[in-house]
């Protein structure tokens, strides 16, 4: 089945620690993003990436980090930095450069700092 | 300041009634407009795009429409079913070759009761 996997569903966080999200499509795209969602907010643009070892920060990327090492895998660091990370995470990846193409979407992950 | 704004913000309608939810932007410079549908604690599902030179278009009993002169989409559905319960969201991309700029509005939560 071709899509995005993102793992795990659930994440549990203690203060001061820092957590990965992973996340892993294999729908050949070039581009992947990670969004954050909050209760009765749009999505908000964390970082996004448009080719291997290449990444841009978005609107919100204080206190996470990312890496794009394979084009397939685009994982999600919430470092210790990031003061209330309790939040929905969503990751998307889409074809580039085409701007009007979809945009498909993981399931997500929801953390929550215990 | 680009921004997309969606009413209502809920709405509640019987199964089989029909129902339409609209989407006003203030995006530029415009790319295209897209309509998700969310399941709760799941990831957005893609139920149309639209450019700029579209201003209609279905997807089994979801018809969106989009008048760029007005900055106004809606997102119309027919004989509405139990599992059209969910929050729809309303996006707008502000061009660009990345799909880094999209404008995402809050949603509708759509709940329909038997």
């Amino acid at each position: 089945d071709g899509g995005i996997t993102q793992s795990p569903k659930y994440l549990f966080r203690k203060e001061g620690q820092n957590v990965t999200l992973s996340c892993e499509q294999n729908l050949n795209h070039d581009a992947m993003y990670w969004y954050r969602q909050d209760p009765g907010q749009g999505l908000r643009l964390i970082y996004y990436s448009q080719i291997v070892n290449d990444f841009q920060k978005g609107d919100i990327a204080e206190g996470y980090s990312v890496s794009r090492e394979k084009k397939e895998s685009f994982p999600l660091t919430v470092t210790s930095a990031q003061k209330n990370p309790t939040a929905f995470y969503l990751c998307a990846s889409s074809i580039f450069p085409d701007p009007n193409t979809e945009a498909f979407f993981g399931q997500g992950t929801r953390l929550t700092v215990v | 300041k680009n921004q997309v704004e969606q009413s209502p913000q809920s709405l509640i309608i019987l199964e089989g009634k029909n129902c339409t939810l609209q989407c006003n932007y203030t995006v530029s410079p415009f790319s295209n407009l897209r309509w998700y549908k969310q399941d709760t604690g799941r990831g957005p599902v893609s139920l149309t795009i639209m450019t700029f030179s579209e201003n209609t278009k279905s997807n089994g009993r979801y018809t969106a429409t989009l008048d760029a002169d007005t900055k106004q989409s809606s997102l119309h559905i027919t004989a509405s079913q139990l599992s059209d319960s969910a929050s729809y969201i309303c996006v707008v991309s502000a061009g660009g070759g990345s799909q880094g700029n999209l404008i995402f509005g809050k949603g509708t939560k759509l709940s329909v009761k038997p």
